[in-house]
């Protein structure tokens, strides 16, 4: 069965150091998600990217943060700037049509 | 009115015995309510969703409950078996343009033999 893979599955990084997490989605899905999860809270929004361009980005999205579809199958997410307050678990998910398919995450802790 | 409020915040449930969690929302734009079955250390995987144009989905032992009017669904797991024990989120959306997931605040469940 198709799924969605993130690696690293887990970061530790300096505070201020660019990360980049990365995520290979489904083959046949167009429609891609960035999620965080603060340890111990719910799954929050953070972006989501369509035919090649941001559709729409949350309050958390700021400048720190960017996404990229380099090739026909990676789709990452880059923090240029790591603060204490990026640390959580960051889920990729990408759909077809509504169902929205999530990969394992990649743990980020900032030091 | 993006919210999504889950509840009960965690759940004990003996072997056999029901669960049942409620969520509620508030934007009536929402036309898709999924839920999602997380274990620690994994990403939430999707256990069953639902449309406001039924009130009723059935798959195995979840169901999903939906009352359009009062602007609630609810999961319900019959027949509990320790290892459905996991955190549980409802989540809605707008399924123009394969919108984002708002969820809910999720249910830790504990199902004990």
């Amino acid at each position: 069965e198709p799924e969605v893979t993130q690696t690293p599955s887990h970061q530790v990084t300096q505070m201020g150091q660019e990360v980049i997490l990365r995520c290979v989605p489904i083959s046949n899905h167009l429609y891609f998600y960035w999620y965080r999860q603060i340890l111990g809270q719910k799954v929050e929004f953070l972006v989501s990217f369509y035919n090649n361009e941001i559709s729409e980005k949350s309050e958390i999205f700021d400048d720190q943060f960017s996404v990229e579809r380099p090739d026909g199958s990676n789709f990452t997410l880059k923090i240029r700037s790591t603060k204490l307050e990026d640390s959580a678990m960051y889920f990729c998910a990408s759909s077809e049509y509504e169902t929205q398919y999530f990969g394992p995450g990649t743990r980020l802790l900032v030091l | 009115q993006q919210q999504v409020k889950q509840s009960p915040q965690s759940l004990i449930v003996q072997k056999g015995g029901i669960s049942i969690i409620n969520c509620a929302y508030e934007n009536t734009a929402f036309d898709y309510f999924p839920w999602y079955q997380q274990f620690p250390g994994k990403g939430p995987a999707l256990l069953i969703a639902i449309r406001p144009d039924v009130s009723e989905k059935k798959e195995g032992r979840f169901t999903i409950s939906f009352n359009k009017s009062a602007k609630q669904f609810s999961l319900h797991i019959m027949d509990s078996q320790p290892g459905d024990s996991a955190t549980y989120f409802c989540a809605a959306s707008r399924i123009y343009n394969t919108d984002k997931l708002i969820f809910g605040t999720g249910t830790r469940l504990q199902v004990f033999p």
